[in-house]
């Protein structure tokens, strides 16, 4: 296993389109979280996944957000009308079920809105 | 976030030792981690230690949280140039909060001249 794969790399986009992400965690990582996170800042939390269940979303999270797990595997995060602020690196990060909590992150998506 | 604390800067001499300091708020937080993360890459898991320690060392890596004061450090030995990256401290927290969430510090640039 490679580890948390992200997919793309780097995207730019003008203001107002729509942008989709992919997530493709480790294999049997049941947990999934997405995270953002803006220059000089450290990460934040977006939202988490269990199985193909969202279980949580943050309030950094706005309408023209959506993320899914459709089989429990891979995840998509889009974002619609994008906007200048949305421009970020979006990190992706799994578990395993069991034991300590350690999250793998992926090398992230490089987000520019112009 | 606001939750933990970091310092933003620290340099050091290559060989000389490193520490890294960070505070945080939530006495229920189960599990600390550091993760490093390089110019335009993800975040790579360095370390973790659970509550119930107070030092864990991996290589040249030492942890040591002392939970009266909230305080967790990272001390890396005979520091290279290629240690050169931005250090995040980040606790999950054990009550009211999606298991395995992390928050995150700042980050603290660590810089290593030769």
């Amino acid at each position: 296993d490679t580890g948390v794969s992200q997919d793309p790399r780097h995207k730019i986009t003008k203001r107002g389109q729509n942008v989709t992400f992919r997530c493709d965690p480790i294999s049997e990582h049941n947990r999934l979280y997405w995270y953002r996170q803006t220059l000089g800042q450290g990460p934040e939390f977006l939202t988490y996944f269990q199985n193909e269940a969202q279980l949580e979303k943050s309030r950094l999270l706005s309408d023209r957000f959506s993320a899914e797990r459709p089989k429990g595997s891979f995840s998509t995060l889009e974002i619609q009308r994008t906007e200048q602020g949305d421009s970020a690196m979006y990190l992706c990060a799994s578990s395993p079920p069991r034991g300590a909590p350690e999250a793998f992150f992926g090398q992230g998506t490089r987000l520019t809105v112009v | 976030g606001e939750d933990v604390e970091q310092s933003l800067f620290l340099s050091v001499r290559e060989g000389d030792s490193s520490v890294i300091n960070c505070t945080y708020t939530d006495s229920s937080s189960t599990y600390l981690y550091w993760y490093k993360q390089e110019p335009g890459a993800g975040l790579q898991l360095l370390t973790y230690i659970f509550s119930n320690m107070d030092m864990k060392q991996d290589q040249r890596l030492t942890v040591l949280l002392n939970k009266k004061d909230k305080h967790l450090s990272l001390r890396i030995a005979d520091t290279q140039t290629g240690d050169s990256a931005i250090y995040f401290c980040a606790e999950s927290k054990n009550r009211g909060s999606t298991l395995g969430r992390l928050y995150f510090g700042r980050g603290t640039q660590l810089t290593v001249w030769p």
